[in-house]
């Protein structure tokens, strides 16, 4: 089956330390991949895509993303992190010819620790 | 910039009310999603359309149905409001073109009472 796994549930980092999201998939096709961000009462925002090309893709507010086929992953990092970068993240798949669905991980829930 | 609104950030409604969520977007596109997000399972599709009065059940469409008359506009129908149907409710919308992303209204956060 179609499957997004994102295996934190929540992580908290100190202001300025780098970080890491997992985020892997099990998916038939050919994927193309997301990262989306949402903060409190809002609605999603992306972050960054990837199709093909690449495999280290940027994106928006330094954050950054690879695509490891091998492992089945899209992980997201970010060198230092800001307090304003708490929030929800989203890992996301889909494929061509799909009408633009995606499967959605469950989220990870970023906390700042100043 | 791409505008998804949706017609309430907040709503609550009584078990047993038909409850209607509009969604309208002004970037002409063709493909429309509903989504709804519980804490701890991500967002799930309820039911996306493709095009003016087509409509395709996602992965959750039970309890639900939707409405595109007009290429801008996506409601979601509540046909008869739950308890468990107590969420956050998000629409999206995207052009047909396969390296597209789908951009989010701010979302609705339905209580059923």
């Amino acid at each position: 089956a179609q499957s997004v796994t994102q295996p934190d549930i929540h992580i908290t980092v100190s202001e300025g330390a780098s970080l890491e999201l997992r985020c892997n998939y099990s998916y038939g096709a050919t994927p193309y991949l997301f990262w989306y961000v949402q903060s409190p009462g809002q609605g999603l925002q992306l972050l960054l895509k990837y199709f093909s090309g690449d495999t280290l893709v940027q994106g928006i507010k330094g954050f950054e993303a690879e695509f490891k086929r091998s492992q089945s992953s899209f992980n997201l990092r970010k060198p230092s992190v800001h307090w304003s970068d708490a929030a929800e993240y989203f890992c996301a798949v889909g494929s061509f010819g799909q009408g633009g669905k995606l499967i959605f991980g469950q989220g990870t829930e970023l906390s700042v620790k100043p | 910039d791409v505008k998804v609104t949706q017609s309430s950030r907040y709503l609550v409604k009584r078990t047993g009310e038909k409850v209607f969520l509009e969604c309208v977007q002004d970037m002409d596109h063709e493909n429309m999603f509903w989504y709804r997000q519980d804490p701890g399972l991500g967002l799930r599709l309820i039911y996306f359309s493709y095009d003016v009065k087509m409509k395709e059940k996602g992965d959750i469409p039970e309890g639900y149905s939707v409405s595109r008359e007009k290429k801008e506009r996506f409601s979601l129908i509540l046909e008869s409001a739950s308890t468990n149907q107590t969420s956050m409710y998000l629409c999206a919308s995207r052009p047909p073109r396969d390296r597209d992303e789908q951009y989010f209204g701010p979302g609705t956060r339905l209580t059923v009472t």
